[in-house]
């Protein structure tokens, strides 16, 4: 079954601890992204990997943390620097640039109490 | 500024009606538009992408118009079914040093009987 897996789907955490987030695809596509949505909002990009083993700051990437030593994963760790944590967050992966789709993971919510 | 703004932001139809989603934007220079339908709760998935050279392009029931002289786009939702409640989110994949993605807050259509 392709596709691109995210877990857990909900998350709770208590204010001040760090917690990371799964995404795992197997669709062999190089790029990857995490977004944060919230009500109200577009999509907001928060880190970006176009390859294995770099990646790059999207527009809110302050109290994240990510990493991509393989290709098919690309966890995201929320830290006890992001001011307000609870959020839906999307990942999402595509072949490469331009045209490319983009496919979704069904997301997690997070919240922090 | 680039943005991508969405209209009406809420709509509710009668099952089998049609009804037409509208998408404006700023953003530039423009490589492609997409229009993704997300449920509740759920990850996004790719209704239709569209180049600049596209002036329509269709999916089934649903189908999308681009003037990029005029920087809109809008989706037409034929004979809507119960299962298209959801929110449709606009997307322009810009260049802006690198490929740039600017999400719309999107449309939320609920579809009653």
């Amino acid at each position: 079954d392709g596709g691109i897996t995210q877990s857990p789907k909900y998350l709770f955490r208590k204010e001040g601890q760090n917690v990371t987030l799964s995404c795992e695809q197997n669709l062999n596509h190089d790029a990857m992204y995490w977004y944060r949505q919230d009500p109200g909002q577009g999509l907001r990009l928060i880190y970006y990997s176009q390859i294995v083993n770099d990646f790059q700051k999207g527009d809110i990437a302050e109290g994240y943390s990510v990493s991509r030593e393989k290709k098919e994963s690309f966890p995201l760790t929320v830290t006890s620097a992001q001011k307000n944590p609870t959020a839906f967050y999307l990942c999402a992966s595509s072949i490469g640039q331009g045209k490319a789709e983009a496919f979704f993971g069904q997301g997690t919510r997070l919240t922090v109490v | 500024k680039n943005q991508v703004e969405q209209s009406p932001q809420s709509l509710i139809i009668l099952e089998g009606k049609n009804c037409t989603l509208q998408c404006n934007y700023t953003v530039s220079p423009f490589s492609n538009l997409r229009w993704y339908k997300q449920d509740t709760g759920r990850g996004p998935v790719s209704l239709t992408i569209m180049t600049f050279s596209e002036n329509t392009k269709s999916n089934g029931r649903y189908t999308a118009t681009l003037d990029a002289d005029t920087k809109q786009s809008s989706l037409h939702i034929t004979a809507s079914q119960l299962s298209d409640s959801a929110s449709y989110i606009c997307v322009v994949i810009h260049m802006d040093g690198y490929q740039k993605v600017t999400f719309g807050t999107g449309t939320k259509l609920q579809v009653i009987p």
